[in-house]
């Protein structure tokens, strides 16, 4: 069973830096084929997609936020670790981690989808 | 702005059917890219419904069901229910941003 849950702090200030780990079971981040996504999503709004890390360590960054955005993965430790730099309000959000399949039942699909999400984190950012 | 358009809210009686519409661009669902479909009730996780199209992930039941063509696609409910009132959103990949792309999510509500 596939279980992700996200963690770090609820209240950030302006300018800081917010650090979100994601500690996942059920699969293995050095499995071929295998990724875990950070999605967030505004207090009443749509969901964003933010990053990606493979389990060959290649990353995927939304290019809107690439220059604040670093992913990086613990194997070991069963955890994904998402930095984003200079926070502002409008960076509040409920921040979640996905992992990511593109096939299932012997079919791979053009792009993948987050069939596993975590609960949630909701970090607001004020001073 | 989202790059995936989708209605903000559609609304059903009980046991009618409803449809809720994805409309993307030649860069991602008419690129042949797949679209997936996540519900998200109240004050929880999105959770995914249909991935790749049509397919339906065990455990949903067949009321919902999926399709695309062209540069759309669409997720169809019959058979509401109240506890399907919940937003739903597509998700497919934009080859021309490279980025996963949703929608800006529609509101169910079951009247």
């Amino acid at each position: 069973q596939i279980t992700l849950k996200e963690s770090g702090p609820t209240l950030v200030k302006p300018t800081q830096t917010l650090t979100l780990t994601c500690t996942f079971s059920g699969f293995s981040l050095s499995t071929s084929g295998v990724g875990v996504g950070w999605i967030r999503q505004p207090p009443g709004k749509a969901l964003e997609w933010l990053a990606l890390i493979y389990w060959n360590d290649d990353k995927r960054y939304s290019p809107s936020l690439k220059s604040r955005l670093t992913i990086t993965k613990d194997t070991s430790k069963n955890q994904v670790v998402l930095t984003m730099t200079n926070m502002d309000p409008v960076d509040t959000a409920t921040y979640y981690c996905a992992h990511r399949r593109e096939c299932s039942g012997g079919r791979c699909y053009a792009g993948y989808y987050f069939d596993y999400w975590g609960q949630g984190t909701l970090v607001t950012v004020s001073s | 702005q989202s790059v995936l358009t989708q209605p903000p809210s559609v609304s059903g009686a009980p046991g009618q059917r409803v449809t809720i519409s994805c409309t993307g661009s030649s860069s991602n669902i008419g690129a042949d890219y797949d679209v997936h479909w996540y519900q998200q009730l109240p004050g929880t996780a999105p959770k995914l419904l249909i991935y790749g199209n049509s397919n339906r992930p065990s455990g949903v039941p067949d009321r919902f069901s999926g399709s695309k063509s062209g540069t759309s696609a669409s997720l169809a409910i019959t058979g509401l229910q109240a506890e399907d009132e919940a937003d739903y959103y597509c998700q497919s990949y934009d080859s021309s941003l490279s980025v996963v792309v949703f929608g800006g999510g529609t509101k169910l509500t079951v009247l």
